[in-house]
């Protein structure tokens, strides 16, 4: 059975520190990962999706790698704003594509002004 | 893309009287959708898969005649809680995959029984 978990559960950054959040997972046959955002009482904004096949993506501000063998994802959030204040979470669903996603218990990030 | 939309934003309703749930794939087909529900600061806990054309799939402890999931068409599913009581207010947030897009959520459901 897949588990996934965020390492730290919480995490209070002074603006303009970069941001690193880690995602591990016990089950290497991933299809993907993908990082999520969550704000308060909204649902999930999806920030990267890693195919299987890749190391890393990009967006922006936003880099995300993925190292299949060691079980390992992680997001990093260059130059923090206040703005980037949610919780993360990671989420891997197994094997095949359209299966229910496993997901990490999130990090909730607090970027102080 | 990929849009999921999910309504209503929140809903207010009386004890005993049973709520609907929209969930919509706008720009895709979608033969699987999933239900979460997601109390304060705690994870989304999920709750069923929708099936288009079959009978969902409920996890363990989720009462499925409590909480009737329909899924008629490939860009539509619907939760209804049936018999609501207070216990049942939550945040409610359906989900869809697209290949080469991964996940995507709604916007979620705030419910609240009185």
């Amino acid at each position: 059975k897949q588990e996934v978990t965020q390492i730290p559960a919480a995490l209070s950054v002074p603006e303009g520190e970069n941001l690193v959040l880690n995602c591990s997972f016990t089950d290497s046959a991933i299809y993907n990962l993908q990082w999520f955002r969550q704000d308060p009482g909204k649902g999930l904004t999806s920030l990267l999706l890693i195919q299987s096949s890749q190391r890393e993506q990009t967006s922006g501000r936003l880099n995300a790698s993925l190292d299949k063998s060691s079980g390992r994802s992680t997001l990093y959030i260059a130059a923090s704003q206040p703005g980037d204040s949610a919780t993360y979470l990671c989420a891997v669903p197994p094997k095949a594509a359209g299966n229910k996603l496993t997901f990490g218990g999130g990090t909730r990030v607090l970027v102080k002004p | 893309g990929a849009v999921v939309s999910q309504h209503p934003s929140w809903v207010i309703c009386k004890s005993g009287t049973s709520v609907k749930i929209e969930c919509r794939s706008l720009d895709f087909q979608a033969t699987t959708m999933f239900w979460y529900r997601q109390f304060p600061k705690q994870s989304l806990m999920l709750m069923a898969t929708s099936n288009e054309g079959s009978k969902a799939t409920y996890e363990q402890g989720v009462e499925k005649d409590k909480f009737l999931i329909n899924h008629a068409s490939l860009t539509l599913s619907t939760l209804t809680v049936t018999s609501a009581h207070p216990e049942d207010s939550s945040f409610y947030i359906c989900s869809a995959s697209k290949d080469d897009y991964g996940y995507t959520f709604g916007s979620g459901t705030r419910l609240t029984v009185v």
